[in-house]
């Protein structure tokens, strides 16, 4: 069963506006950690940011911040203020107490000037 | 920078060869993850070590093997290569063993299997 869902391969966002990333995720386990990771052009991951199941406040990193709501599963990312350098692959991924990580397919993202 | 390296960057090599990959963890880190990402199946969790030993394993195939040193760095091992072995291959890091901590990623190894 799919454990991490990003429904959106590709998304459009207009330089300086903002823009939400949707990932929802399937688990019964009352213990786990949510993350988002860039990837641009070059391959490279790069950590964004993180949610733990039992933080009562949403995450925020920079321009970035996560919209956690635990009733829906979803744990979508809000890039503030687009920047052309945000152009890349996003992912969203879920770590359970077993230590397995599960990822989603992704979303491309392109900032238009 | 992550402080996670991997090397080689590229690697080019045959049908039936068998190649290592090898990693090493931001320091202080003590868990060391595989991941292996294609494109028609995205990124796949391979195998887990923490602190030398196997902690969790995911997706990996027989033909695959992994190993943590103990130094920390870590290397893979594919042999009996296939052309679907064509991947980029992630290495990640983090502290300790447990489920709410930050992984921080590599480059990546591109592994073309001609």
């Amino acid at each position: 069963a799919q454990k991490i869902t990003q429904t959106q391969p590709g998304m459009f966002v207009q330089e300086k506006e903002a823009v939400t990333l949707d990932c929802t995720y399937d688990t019964s386990d009352p213990s786990y950690g949510l993350f988002w990771y860039k990837q641009p052009s070059s391959g490279e991951m790069i950590f964004l940011i993180y949610q733990g199941s039992y933080d009562q406040q949403n995450a925020t990193e920079g321009r970035y911040s996560l919209n956690f709501q635990k009733a829906r599963k979803s744990a979508n990312l809000v890039i503030s203020a687009s920047q052309l350098g945000d152009s890349a692959m996003y992912f969203c991924a879920m770590r359970l107490t077993g230590n397995q990580f599960y990822f989603g397919t992704g979303t491309s993202l392109t900032v238009i000037p | 920078d992550s402080g996670v390296t991997q090397t080689p960057k590229h690697l080019i090599t045959a049908t039936g060869q068998r190649v290592t990959l090898r990693c090493s963890p931001r320091s202080g880190d003590l868990s060391v993850y595989w991941y292996q990402q294609s494109l028609d199946q995205g990124l796949q969790f391979l195998i887990q070590y923490y602190n030398g030993e196997e902690r969790a394993k995911g997706n990996i195939l027989e033909r695959f093997s992994a190993q943590q040193f103990p130094d920390l760095h870590s290397e893979l091992n594919l042999s009996s290569l296939e052309l679907g072995d064509s991947a980029l291959y992630f290495c990640a890091s983090s502290v300790g063993p447990n489920s709410n901590e930050k992984l921080f990623f590599g480059s990546g190894t591109q592994l073309s299997v001609l």
